[in-house]
């Protein structure tokens, strides 16, 4: 089985300011690992997933996420937000092989402030 | 939005009363799935389809129905409806395990 632990609930951050919210991951099986984002009084939308390869991925709007495989970790970041970056992100793992199934993290609420 | 529809997208309700809530897409996607969203436990898969006439629990099954008797219906019923299951709930398809999953608008259901 998987769980997906998102470390912070809620991040405040200021407009143009860096940010990293942070994802943990348990798995007895390889996983895939993504990022999903969604804006208020909406679905979600992915930004970014890591399949194979280079640890570091890139997805849209400027988020940026590395995989650790030795912290089970997926931290996303982006260099500076924008006000319009306020919304919910949810971290999700689905296993390689076996029954297909995508299992999210908790939430972090990311609000910007300007 | 991969041709999701779900249905409605609001709905209040009565303690004890059975509720069905529709999810119909149009391009023939084999998995699809039922997912209810609550603040502080993001999304909790519910049920799952793999194919027509196949489902398979999730991790919050209990007091929830699914049927599918074709491949672009996903019908989830709460066959007696209690205050603990007000909540969004999502419904998503998925390609391969390998991306992303596609979700419908959402339907906001209130049990009083």
């Amino acid at each position: 089985a998987q769980s997906v632990t998102q470390l912070d609930s809620q991040v405040p951050v200021f407009e143009e300011a860096p940010v990293e919210l942070r994802c943990n991951y348990s798995s007895s099986v390889s996983v895939y690992l993504f990022w999903y984002v969604q804006y208020p009084n909406q679905g979600l939308q992915l930004l970014l997933k890591y399949l194979s390869g280079s640890t570091l991925v890139k997805g849209i709007n400027g988020f940026e996420a590395e995989f650790n495989k030795s912290q089970t970790s997926f931290h996303l970041r982006k260099p500076s937000v924008h006000i319009s970056d306020t919304a919910e992100y949810f971290c999700a793992v689905s296993p390689q092989s076996g029954a297909q199934k995508l299992v999210f993290g908790q939430g972090t609420r990311l609000t910007i402030n300007p | 939005d991969a041709g999701i529809t779900q249905s409605p997208r609001h709905k209040v309700t009565e303690t004890g009363t059975p509720v069905t809530l529709r999810c119909h897409q149009t391009e023939n996607h084999r998995y699809m799935y039922w997912y209810r969203q609550d603040p502080g436990h993001g999304l909790r898969l519910i049920h799952y389809s793999y194919g027509v006439k196949d489902t398979d629990k999730g991790e919050v099954s209990d007091g929830y129905s699914v049927s599918r008797s074709k491949t672009e219906d996903f019908l989830l019923t709460l066959e007696s409806a209690t205050s603990s299951q007000t909540s969004v709930y999502f419904c998503a398809i998925i390609e391969g395990q390998n991306t992303e999953a596609f979700f419908g608008q959402g339907t906001r259901l209130t049990v009083v």
